[in-house]
């Protein structure tokens, strides 16, 4: 109940495409739902966070979609680039100060 | 605005040796958290410190692993008697406890090697 499934494990997406990365979860209790961009050899950063009330959250290129009632949630990313090339992990927690559950993480590589 | 900083960046030690990871929370921040990172993995929880106490241990392994946030200083992780096993990265990340507290900001992350 704890665990946090995230597909698909690798993605190649074109230049200017659109990347999608899914996330699940069973706990009802989880109330923020962050993603973390990660590069070879750097620590994860905070991209773009969302609490379930609201369905869907626009920072720039990236927007996270969250459904509620079928407990997912999915990140977007459109024209991508090159530059967007990371893992990407989203995560869940149930209430401020307490640990983040991580999904496995997403390879995506952008080709140019 | 410093970020959290995390020192050594890479550490190798034999079986049988201590490692000491030592993390500095951002500025303002008095919440740290530890995680792991095993090859091709995600994240894993390992601790939740405020200044002074351990407030949940739930992902420390039971033997050889503890974890101080004193009231001065950085946060130390403190693996005895390292085995092949422990081999990973290890991450801190702060948070505010205050105003956004569900956010944590990660350091760039200790590489353990056991050899």
């Amino acid at each position: 109940q704890q665990q946090v499934k995230q597909s698909p494990q690798s993605l190649i997406v074109q230049k200017g495409g659109i990347s999608i990365i899914n996330c699940a979860y069973e706990n009802t209790a989880f109330d923020y739902f962050p993603w973390y961009q990660q590069f070879p050899g750097k620590g994860p950063a905070l991209l773009i966070a969302i609490r379930p009330d609201v369905s869907e959250k626009k920072e720039g290129r990236f927007t996270i979609s969250f459904n509620k009632s079928a407990k997912q949630f999915s990140l977007h990313i459109m024209d991508s680039q090159p530059g967007d090339s990371a893992t990407y992990f989203c995560a869940a927690s149930s209430q401020a100060g307490t640990a983040l559950i991580f999904g496995k993480g997403t390879t995506l590589s952008v080709s140019s | 605005n410093a970020g959290v900083m995390q020192n050594p960046r890479h550490l190798v030690r034999r079986r049988g040796q201590e490692a000491r990871l030592r993390c500095s929370p951002m500025k303002g921040h008095s919440h740290v958290y530890w995680y792991r990172q095993l090859p091709e993995e995600g994240l894993k929880f390992m601790v939740y410190l405020q200044k002074e106490n351990i407030i949940d241990e739930s992902g420390m392994p039971k033997e050889r692993f503890s974890a101080e946030f004193p009231k001065e200083g950085p946060s130390i992780l403190r693996i005895q008697q390292v085995v092949r096993g422990d081999s990973a990265a290890y991450f801190c990340a702060s948070s505010p406890g205050l105003g956004t507290p569900y956010e944590q900001y990660f350091g760039p992350g200790t590489r353990l090697t056991v050899t």
